[in-house]
């Protein structure tokens, strides 16, 4: 597909659990964003990868939040011992290098933490 | 105090109706601003894109943008059931060569027939 492709759409997960979302962006985007997603709130930005290299992770909450992106295509994003406060939308976003170019979105992933 | 803010709404208004969404920032540093649209359970769809102050026009679309208030609007004419959704505005500085978003709340908007 030409999208931005998260999976999965879904993840419920005990209070303490390793979760592991990922993101396919659009092919040829060197640029990657995540940004957590609140019930009734705006996105909020955690991290900014160009290529393989994770340039800005001012926004990750906590160190049990961890991204990659290893191969400067797929990324993922870890939280670890996941709390009830990390329940929200996860969404990914890829763009051209430029800042004039769109950043393209994904579905998200859809976190509840019980 | 958020660096964005944005009425959450709900907005309802009947079909063929103008539509006026605003935000307020506090940030001078932002140069570039976008408005998004959010059908529930996807991600936001980028409507509009404007650099530093003016208007910008898109079919039913007009987006402005006021710095010297630091204020921008999106105004959607003739509105349509399919428009209803939820309209997130954001913005940027541009620095480092890439745009950081930071978004308002979102304001969901309903248009019934």
């Amino acid at each position: 597909g030409a999208g931005v492709s998260q999976s999965p759409r879904y993840k419920v997960a005990k209070r303490g659990q390793d979760v592991a979302l990922r993101c396919d962006p659009i092919s040829g985007h060197v640029s990657l964003f995540w940004y957590q997603q609140a019930l009734g709130q705006g996105p909020e930005f955690l991290t900014y990868f160009q290529n393989e290299a994770q340039l800005d992770k001012s926004g990750l909450p906590s160190d049990r939040f961890f991204a990659e992106r290893p191969e400067g295509s797929v990324s993922t994003l870890k939280i670890q011992r996941t709390q009830q406060e990390d329940s929200a939308v996860y969404l990914c976003a890829s763009s051209a290098p430029t800042t004039t170019d769109t950043q393209y979105f994904g579905p998200g992933t859809r976190l509840t933490v019980l | 105090q958020k660096e964005v803010e944005q009425d959450p709404g709900p907005l309802s208004v009947p079909e063929g109706a103008i539509v006026s969404l605003n935000c307020t920032y506090s940030n001078s540093a932002f140069q570039y601003f976008m408005w998004y649209r959010q059908y529930s359970r996807k991600g936001p769809e980028l409507l509009m894109y404007t650099y530093s102050s003016g208007n910008k026009e898109d079919g039913r679309f007009t987006a402005q943008v006021d710095k010297s208030s630091k204020y921008i609007s999106l105004f959607i004419r003739d509105s349509q059931p399919s428009d209803s959704a939820t309209y997130l505005c954001a913005m940027s500085e541009g620095s480092g060569g890439y745009n950081k978003l930071i978004f308002g709340a979102g304001t969901r908007l309903a248009v019934h027939p």
